[in-house]
């Protein structure tokens, strides 16, 4: 069986542009989370959808942005880059909404910003 | 401000030896407190999670203990092996939202 599934790999992108990731859950998962990881640091929570709707947003600003589809995929768009968005985004997905279930990793899009 | 810091930096620890990493939160809402092993170029892999009824909990290898007043909890590994080498983070998170917060990583180095 799949995991979680994760595209581009790597992205290279210079300053105010704007990127697309995506994410593909496990099978029969419904919640879909991302977060960024800096380099050296552990990841940070970025957004949580289940069932396509937004249940949790981390501090991050308003260029972020996210949205699941019906089968349960996501995107996370980020607007006008800066050098500081670059990091290993991540995305988790889960059975259930709750915080006591297991959350898969995926292998991360490396974002880097020129 | 960090809800849940961890330590050491990284740690080098002889074939066959335990390595302790140590996390501390602050946040007393957080329920569910796991453990993740990431390789590099991989995603975090859940290793071992514990709640906070119960100190401790064993799963081969890996060791959670966990001290409720304190607000610590850290992971064991017992008979370290280099294929043990990774970074590893502690997390917690509350039980009715599935936002979890990271410690900021160990990387672990196993010797042979």
């Amino acid at each position: 069986d799949a995991g979680v599934t994760q595209s581009p790999t790597h992205l290279i992108k210079t300053r105010g542009q704007q990127v697309t990731l995506r994410c593909s859950p496990i099978s029969g998962h419904k919640s879909v989370s991302w977060y960024q990881q800096v380099l050296g640091q552990g990841p940070q929570f970025i957004f949580q959808y289940y069932e396509k709707e937004e249940r949790g947003r981390g501090n991050f600003p308003d260029r972020f942005s996210a949205r699941q589809f019906p089968n349960y995929s996501s995107e996370l768009n980020v607007n006008a880059l800066l050098l500081g968005d670059s990091a290993l985004y991540l995305c988790a997905s889960s059975l259930r909404l709750a915080g006591d279930n297991e959350q898969f990793f995926g292998p991360g899009t490396r974002l880097t910003v020129l | 401000q960090q809800q849940v810091k961890q330590s050491p930096q990284s740690l080098i620890v002889q074939k066959g030896g335990i390595s302790i990493i140590n996390c501390a939160y602050e946040n007393t809402a957080f329920d569910y407190f796991p453990w993740y092993q990431q390789f590099p170029g991989k995603g975090p892999a859940l290793l071992i999670a514990i709640r906070p009824d119960v100190s401790e909990k064993k799963e081969g290898r890996f060791t959670i203990s966990f001290n409720k007043s304190a607000k610590q909890f850290s992971l064991h590994i017992m008979d370290s092996q280099p294929g043990d080498s990774a970074t590893y983070f502690c997390a917690a998170s509350r039980n009715n939202f599935n936002k979890f917060y990271f410690g900021s990583g160990t990387k672990l180095n196993v010797k042979p």
